[in-house]
């Protein structure tokens, strides 16, 4: 099983600065990584797939990069919506165990 | 637009049998190109995958679980369930369904359920 390791376990930014959320894989996943936000009785949303490619609809402010073990989430310039939980998911191991981080609470400074 | 719903009993007793569905809307769940999965949440926790089910009949499970789980299809109703036996405390989680692409990632959620495993 592939263990992925989220850091921090909570952040604390203020509005209109910039987050940078990190997400390691115990061995590595190559560009196979999600990353996931969770907002309170929410279920998760997908935002970025294949490390860097954003989902349908979601703002450019958010940005995915990395490859191999080492990921990181940027998030340019915080809006109030975007405080939440972000969980990481690698998809290399085919073809099912699929294994997320335990994720990052990104909280109002 | 694609929408999933989970239904089921909000409280199992422990060594009873949880028992879910997941109601597929704008979509066919016999679409040869994604799998059906349940995920789950325990209060406070993280993310853990149950397990797929595929158009095909196949179905593939979480080892920590796998003795325990079964998954099935019911494609005239487009929906797709999951049973969970000897269910304990530990079971205890909100339950997603959702539609992981072939390449791996999920794309589409349900808004999840709270199931209480508890006497």
């Amino acid at each position: 099983e592939i263990v992925m390791t989220q850091s921090p376990a909570t952040l604390s930014v203020s509005p209109g600065e910039r987050a940078t959320l990190s997400c390691r894989a115990s061995q590595s996943v190559s560009s196979n990584l999600a990353w996931y936000q969770q907002k309170p009785g929410q279920a998760p949303r997908l935002l970025i797939y294949a490390a860097s490619t954003r989902a349908t609809g979601i703002p450019a402010r958010f940005i995915g990069s990395g490859f191999g073990t080492e990921f990181t989430l940027t998030i340019s310039s915080l809006q109030s919506e975007d405080f939440a939980v972000y969980h990481c998911q690698q998809y290399n191991k085919w073809p099912s165990m699929y294994t997320f981080g335990q994720g990052t609470k990104l909280e109002i400074k | 637009q694609l929408q999933l719903q989970e239904s089921g009993p909000g409280l199992v007793k422990p060594s009873e049998t949880l028992s879910l569905s997941c109601s597929v809307s704008g979509d066919s769940i016999t679409t040869n190109s994604y799998y059906w999965v349940w995920i789950r949440q325990p209060p406070g926790k993280g993310l853990e995958w149950i397990g797929y089910v595929y158009f095909s009949g196949s179905s593939d499970y979480n080892p920590s679980l796998n003795s325990r789980v079964t998954m099935s299809m019911d494609t005239s109703k487009n929906q797709f369930s999951l049973n969970l036996r000897s269910v304990t405390a530990a079971d205890t989680a909100v339950y997603y369904c959702a539609r992981r692409s072939t390449v791996g990632f999920y794309d589409y959620w349900g808004q999840g359920t709270l199931v209480t495993v508890s006497s």
